[in-house]
């Protein structure tokens, strides 16, 4: 499979704990996207690499949130201190140049 | 008002129907535009590309008005297999895209 693949698929965790979240892309792809979405809403942007450098990040992504791309290639979305409305899907996306390619996403459930 | 607006539906069809979705964006600067469908629980799948000379994939239709600002979705001979959400997304200067909520069709024999 040559698409994007993400890792864990589901994660259920408790209140205040921190949970790390995998994105591998396509491999020629060199930007790669975090997304959020909550039911019945669209993605919402939340951080973008292009290759190792992280270029842009959303007001969404708060103190608690931080991503990594370090060589380049898979990259890390960890939050800390989880709370009930970080439940969400996380999709990470990666791009050629135009269209962005999506995932299977992480559904995060914090109890 | 919301960067990028959808009707969120449901639009509930027949088989062998046509239906259009539209979506407007408020931005004047988005440069490039696309659409995605969601099927429930699964991540986005790029369905097209929208051009300001509109573009065709089978029985689907993309145009862009950007006089107006929205860009629509055609979709002729409406199969059971349609059925999901459809987002639109546009892309500002800047890399991000930005989506609207979605416009559910389910499409019934």
């Amino acid at each position: 499979d040559t698409g994007v693949s993400q890792d864990p698929r589901h994660k259920i965790t408790k209140r205040g704990q921190n949970v790390t979240f995998r994105c591998d892309p396509i491999s020629e792809h060199n930007r790669l996207y975090w997304y959020r979405q909550t039911l019945g809403q669209g993605p919402e942007f939340l951080t973008y690499f292009q290759n190792e450098a992280q270029l842009e990040k959303s007001r969404l992504l708060s103190d608690r949130f931080s991503a990594e791309r370090p060589k380049g290639s898979f990259s890390t979305l960890e939050i800390q201190r989880t709370e009930q409305g970080d439940s969400a899907m996380y999709l990470c996306a990666s791009s050629p140049i135009q269209g962005q390619y999506f995932g299977p996403g992480t559904r995060l459930t914090v109890t | 008002r919301k960067e990028v607006e959808q009707d969120p539906g449901p639009f509930n069809v027949p088989e062998g129907a046509t239906v259009a979705f539209n979506c407007t964006y408020s931005n004047s600067a988005s440069q490039s535009f696309f659409w995605y469908r969601q099927d429930c629980r699964k991540e986005p799948k790029l369905l097209m590309s929208v051009y300001s000379s509109g573009n065709e994939d089978g029985r689907f239709t993309a145009q862009l008005n950007r006089a107006s600002q929205y860009i629509s979705l055609l979709i002729r001979d409406s199969k059971l297999s349609d059925s999901a959400t459809y987002l639109c997304a546009v892309h500002q200067a800047g890399t991000a895209l930005i989506f609207g909520k979605g416009t559910t069709l389910s499409v019934s024999s």
